[in-house]
């Protein structure tokens, strides 16, 4: 079955740690996202890339790096700089512009 | 960027009962989008309106445009407990960037 892969499901890291989110998908999507979610709020874009090689900030990218080197993976990182990283991370693809977008069962990170 | 505002933010209902949710915008929006999101799990994508004063029915799930294309709502028909969860309303900005509203979490007396 085509879908999103996101791994792993819990995450726990120690404060001052970089960590890397894996998101990997078979839709054969060109567009790919990354969204966080905190308790009880909206989702809040990351990070977007519509093409590999190719990606763009939204409009919480402080402390966050991404890399799109193949078309179906869009890893996160999440860096020492990200003030409040405890969260829950989203990966989302699309096939075309304005189109629903597929997500993946997300990541809950945690920060100790 | 354009902004949705969702209402309300919460709401109980007992099981049977109808549920509506509204999405608000102040300028004129291309399309709106609507997820649902069960507790601990995604979102999942229900539908997507484009026309002005579109109305689209899933079941006991409405979808409405509004004619100035400024607001929609989703209404739930005779709630069950398998509606229990968080519905957004999404814009999409730009090329492909989606932007979400606060969502409503809806929560059910059985």
């Amino acid at each position: 079955d085509g879908g999103i892969t996101q791994s792993p499901k819990y995450l726990f890291r120690k404060e001052g740690q970089n960590v890397t989110l894996s998101c990997e998908q078979n839709l054969n999507h060109d567009a790919m996202y990354w969204y966080r979610q905190d308790p009880g709020q909206g989702l809040r874009l990351i990070y977007y890339s519509q093409i590999v090689n190719d990606f763009q900030k939204g409009d919480i990218a402080e402390g966050y790096s991404v890399s799109r080197e193949k078309k179906e993976s869009f890893p996160l990182t999440v860096t020492s700089a990200q003030k409040n990283p405890t969260a829950f991370y989203l990966c989302a693809s699309s096939l075309r512009q304005r189109e629903g977008y597929t997500f993946g069962s997300g990541t809950r990170l945690t920060v100790v | 960027g354009q902004q949705v505002m969702q209402i309300p933010q919460y709401q109980h209902v007992q099981e049977g009962e109808d549920f509506t949710t509204y999405c608000n915008s102040s300028t004129t929006l291309s399309n709106i989008q609507w997820y649902k999101q069960r507790p601990g799990g995604h979102p999942v994508f229900l539908i997507q309106l484009v026309k002005s004063g579109e109305v689209k029915k899933q079941k006991r799930l409405t979808f409405q445009f509004g004619e100035a294309k400024k607001n929609s709502s989703l209404h739930i028909t005779a709630t069950q407990t398998t509606d229990v969860g968080t519905y957004f309303c999404a814009l999409i900005q730009g090329a492909q960037k989606l932007v979400f509203g606060q969502g409503t979490r809806l929560t059910i007396n059985p």
